[in-house]
């Protein structure tokens, strides 16, 4: 069966600090990879979508970066993290078929102070 | 692009009743809604889908309903437990890789 592992699973970090999240997939090969980000309040904002090592797709302008070294492993990144990077980072995968569900890891809760 | 909206923001019931919460899309290319359960802490769980070839799918005490015409579909969960009390979200497809549109959420809170 599938897995998705994220760590850490919280983090405080200062203002203007490097930030790197991890995230991999386990019993799938191929997969789509997604990064969200889901501030107080509950909306899930979608910020990268990778479909294979090396392509990434950015949805929304900000102050961080995502890469795929291989191909169950996703990274999101930021030189310099800003207050309003606080938040609870979440990445999930979903399979090569157009009809497959998308699932979540478990998440990373981000405080930037 | 895509835009969904999900209603109401907050849900109370007591044990034992029916909830359900409604979502509209906006666009009319969108065939895949699925549906999230969140619980504080965690990442959203997966517990129920529709594809736009059917208008219905029960599975247990969840069911899913989809209106294509008028580009609509629910959520209802019966004989509501206290373990249901969470945050859910509906979302839309918006195109072939993946991507899905989500609503601002649903808190649920079951009261017995």
């Amino acid at each position: 069966s599938q897995t998705i592992h994220q760590w850490p699973a919280t983090l405080v970090q200062p203002v203007g600090s490097p930030l790197s999240l991890e995230c991999t997939v386990e019993g799938t090969s191929n997969p789509n990879l997604y990064w969200y980000r889901q501030a107080a309040g509950r909306g899930l904002q979608l910020l990268f979508y990778s479909v294979g090592i090396g392509q990434i797709s950015s949805e929304v302008p900000q102050n961080l970066s995502a890469s795929r070294p291989q191909d169950r492993q996703f990274i999101l990144s930021s030189k310099k993290l800003l207050l309003s990077d606080s938040g609870f980072y979440l990445c999930a995968w979903r399979g090569l078929r157009e009809d497959n569900e998308q699932f979540f890891g478990p998440g990373t809760r981000l405080t930037v102070l | 692009g895509e835009n969904v909206e999900q209603h109401p923001s907050t849900l109370s019931v007591q044990e034992g009743d029916s909830a359900v919460i409604k979502c509209t899309y906006s666009d009319s290319a969108s065939n895949y809604f699925p549906w999230y359960k969140q619980e504080l802490g965690k990442g959203p769980q997966l517990i129920i889908d529709i594809r736009s070839n059917v208008g219905e799918k029960k599975d247990q005490r969840i069911a899913v309903t989809l209106n294509k015409t008028a580009k609509h579909f629910s959520l209802h969960i019966t004989e509501t437990q206290p373990e249901d009390s969470a945050v859910y979200f509906c979302a839309a497809n918006t195109d072939s890789w993946g991507k899905l549109q989500f609503g601002a959420g649903t808190q649920v809170v079951v009261t017995p």
